[in-house]
């Protein structure tokens, strides 16, 4: 069973652009979150979709969205990036108790 | 909302034990997980706790006490390999999302 592909890698961006982060779940799951990762911060919720629709909502600005499709995969998008929003972008998409991560976008904002 | 307490860094020997502590402070609480992360890797599922007590999963053991919202990660046998980032996780409810402590990263010394 594949796991969770994030798409692109990695990403470097100027600021005031815009960027669109993909995440495809594991096959059958539903639930896609996504999570910023930045150095000694640890995992901050971004996001939570469920059947296309957001479930939930962490406290970032509103320059950071995202949906999810019908095939359950997902995209996140920011725009008018910060240099702060340079980090590791991850998806989780779940089944019952357990996250599965994918690898994370490396996002780099110059 | 919620708030998780972790040590932000452990060393240990090659071969000991190492306790990881974690509190925790929830509205409601819909257990606790551990999840591990090598440098440059996805954070990965580990142990997952609803219940008051000790599970077991081959070196590794998780501990829970609801009453005292205190939970641990128990290595046993250290390897090198261990060395890593580890986060404790909980959730809500069953619809709410996961949400980390800022990780505690292992150092495993010879």
């Amino acid at each position: 069973k594949a796991g969770v592909t994030q798409t692109p890698r990695y990403l470097i961006k100027t600021r005031g652009q815009q960027v669109t982060l993909s995440c495809s779940p594991i096959s059958g799951h539903r639930s896609v979150s996504w999570y910023q990762q930045t150095p000694g911060q640890g995992l901050q919720f971004l996001f939570e979709y469920f059947s296309e629709t957001q479930r939930n909502k962490g406290n970032f600005p509103g320059r950071f969205s995202g949906r999810q499709f019908s095939n359950s995969r997902s995209e996140m998008n920011v725009s008018t990036l910060e240099l702060g929003d340079s980090a590791l972008y991850l998806c989780a998409s779940r089944r019952g108790r357990e996250a599965f991560f994918g690898q994370g976008t490396r996002l780099t904002v110059v | 909302g919620q708030s998780l307490e972790q040590p932000s860094e452990v060393t240990a020997v090659e071969g000991a034990i190492v306790q990881i502590n974690c509190t925790y402070q929830t509205s409601g609480f819909y257990g606790l997980s551990w999840y591990q992360q090598h440098d440059g890797g996805a954070p990965t599922f580990l142990s997952y706790n609803a219940l008051d007590g000790l599970e077991e999963t081959g070196r590794f053991s998780s501990f829970l006490s609801r009453s005292d919202s205190y939970g641990y990660l128990l290595l046993q046998e250290l390897q090198m390999k261990d060395s890593a980032s580890y986060f404790c996780a909980v959730r809500d409810g069953g619809n709410t999302p996961l949400v980390f402590g800022k990780g505690t990263r292992l150092s495993v010394i010879a």
